[in-house]
């Protein structure tokens, strides 16, 4: 069955470190997006993604955060100067179509801000 | 601002019970709402989705979406063990390219 694929799995890092997180998504998917959930608190909307540009972002995407998809299958989360608030756990999804809710969600990075 | 309230739970019911979850939602013009089963420290998993008034039925599961109230649940009948997890209702409020606004969930509990 066809999955979305995130690494690392598990990074840790300085405050202040730049932080580039990896996912694969399902190779017949056109939307991409990211989610993140800090530990114990919900699932947070952060940026949709489709024809190499962003479609949407929430206000917890600020000018520390960029995606893009370098080279047709890899789609990256960039923080640039990370911060403690940053600890969670980074989803990356992708979906067939632009407002069906039907998500594929990857197993997940775990980023912690030290 | 949009919200999507469950109850946090937990839900306790015994092996072979019918689980009720409930979520009400603050948009009245959102389109489409789902139910997302999540194990613990994993991502969260589609099981159900609904996008007109009325009930939906997917094997043990039936979605119940009621509009006009705000509304909607998920009952999982024959409750198993393995559908002890964390079950997170996410609404794509109208205009939204899937940015879906997920509440905090409620966990379930089945108990042999």
């Amino acid at each position: 069955e066809p999955e979305v694929t995130q690494t690392p799995s598990h990074q840790v890092t300085q405050m202040g470190q730049e932080v580039i997180l990896r996912c694969v998504p399902i190779s017949n998917h056109l939307y991409f997006y990211w989610y993140r959930q800090i530990l114990g608190q919900k699932v947070e909307f952060l940026v949709s993604f489709y024809n190499n540009e962003i479609s949407e972002k929430s206000e917890i995407f600020d000018d520390q955060f960029s995606v893009e998809r370098p080279d047709g299958s890899n789609f990256t989360l960039k923080i640039r100067s990370t911060k403690l608030e940053d600890s969670a756990m980074y989803f990356c999804a992708s979906s067939a179509g632009p407002n069906t809710g039907e998500l594929f969600f990857g197993e997940g990075s775990r980023l912690t801000v030290l | 601002q949009k919200e999507v309230e469950q109850n946090s739970g937990p839900l306790s019911v015994p092996e072979g019970a019918i689980a009720s979850l409930n979520c009400t939602y603050s948009d009245r013009v959102s389109q489409s709402f789902f139910w997302y089963r999540q194990y613990s420290g994993k991502s969260p998993e589609l099981i159900m989705s609904i996008y007109s008034n009325g009930d939906k039925e997917d094997g043990r599961f039936t979605a119940q979406l009621n509009k006009a109230s705000q509304y909607v649940s998920l009952l999982i009948r024959d409750s198993q063990p393995s559908d002890s997890a964390t079950y997170l209702c996410a609404v794509n409020f109208s205009g939204g390219y899937n940015k879906l606004i997920f509440g905090a969930g409620t966990r379930l509990a089945v108990h042999p």
